[in-house]
Formats: structure tokens, sequence, C-alpha cells
């Protein structure tokens, strides 16, 4: 399978311990997306990468959520301190897209579901 | 601000006609991309159909073709042939290239196709 993996697919944790989700993307795309997507909504956007430079990070809901991408292959995304509303689907998407031109899709993972107890 | 609006949360459709499902988009920026994704129950986005917003003809791409009429800033999807398997929560996202949108999509809160036998 070449698509967009997360690991894992489902995150059951208690309010105030840490969690990491990994997101594989498709080994030639040189852009990744972290969204969130709450019940009855769409994804919203939190941090993305160009390769291993995080570009944009002014969107991460809090200084508890934080991204890496090392290498440029793999990233990860850590939430700190979990919290009952930070409970979501965690969605990650890659893209080959060197020049930031509008049409080149994004392709998505199935998503990490946290649910903080 | 990029915005997009889905005013339907949720749409019925006999199988095999067709359906139309409406977005419309506000944006500042000329260059722009339109997206549909298909999320079915499992999850995972599945991209559905790109429009530029340069481009002269409308998209289409099998059974789904894309309504865009920029000077009313729409964007309606229209799936023709309905079938069972197209029962799924449909989301219109965008894309901005200039603006600081950094290419991260922004989506609506989607609608809910049902599709009846």
């Amino acid at each position: 399978d070449t698509g967009v993996s997360q690991n894992p697919r489902h995150k059951i944790t208690k309010r105030g311990q840490n969690v990491t989700f990994r997101c594989d993307p498709i080994s030639e795309h040189n852009r990744l997306y972290w969204y969130r997507q709450t019940l009855g909504q769409g994804p919203e956007f939190l941090t993305y990468f160009q390769n291993e430079a995080q570009l944009e990070k002014s969107r991460l809901l809090s200084d508890r959520f934080s991204a890496e991408r090392p290498k440029g292959s793999f990233s990860t995304l850590e939430i700190q301190r979990t919290e009952q509303g930070d409970s979501a689907m965690y969605l990650c998407a890659s893209s080959l897209d060197p020049r930031g031109r509008a049409q080149y899709e994004q392709y998505f993972g199935p998503g990490t579901r946290l649910t903080v107890t | 601000a990029q915005k997009i609006t889905q005013t339907q949360p949720g749409m019925f459709v006999q199988e095999k006609e067709a359906v139309t499902l409406d977005c419309t988009y506000d944006t500042s920026d000329q260059s722009y991309g339109l997206f549909w994704y298909k999320q079915p129950s499992s999850g995972e986005m599945i991209f559905l159909i790109y429009q530029g917003s340069y481009d002269e003809q409308n998209a289409t791409e099998g059974r789904y073709s894309l309504n865009f009429q920029k000077a009313r800033k729409s964007a309606n999807l229209v799936i023709s042939a309905s079938q069972l398997g197209d029962s799924a929560m449909y989301f219109c996202a965008m894309r901005g290239v200039l603006g600081g949108s950094q290419g991260n999509l922004i989506f609506g809160k989607g609608t809910k196709l049902s599709v009846k036998p």
C-alpha cells in the first residue's frame, strides 16, 4: 500500500497524559499537513511541513501541541497534558507540491481518533 | 479571510438519480483552487475533483462534475447516477496560493448525502 498511513488508528488516554501520533506520507511527497476534525465539522488546519521545515505553526491550538518531521520523511504530532477538549480525529495529508500551486491535491491518511477520558 | 459555506447539512437522493451539493466560497485571492472530498464512515478523506480559479471549463471526473460560477463564488458538486456507495459526508474545500495561505485546505462543514435504494 503506497498511501498515507497513520498510527495508531485509535488512542484512548486519561486527561493530563501526553500522546504522540505518527504519520507516514506518500514517499515522494514533499509537503505534509496536520488537521484536526471534531464531530460535525470539516477538518481544521493545524500545521504543515515542506520537507523537514515546519513552515506554519501558528494554527496549532496551544503550546501543548507540537509537531516534527525529522529528515523530511515521517511526522509526529504530540499533545502534552491532554484535555477532554482535545478529543477529535487527527488527520494527516501529503502532497507533491514544490511551488505551492493550488492544483496539487492532498492525499489523506485514515486518521487517528483520540479520546481523552 | 477565506471561507467555505455548505448550507445543506443533509441531502437525500434516490439511487440512479443526480444530486447537487452546494458550496459557496469567499476569498480575496486571485488564484485559488477548489476541491471536493468524500468522507465515508470509515473516516478517510477521498479526493474527488478539483477546479482552478482560472480554468475556463467546469471540471469533470467520471460521475462527478463541478458547476463553477466564479462571479457568484459558487462551486457546486454534481453527482450523476447516484449509487448506494455514494452515501457519505462531502466536503468542499479551498486552497489559496497568495495571501499567506501556505497551501493548506480550508473546509466547509460538509453535507451528509444519503442514497436511498
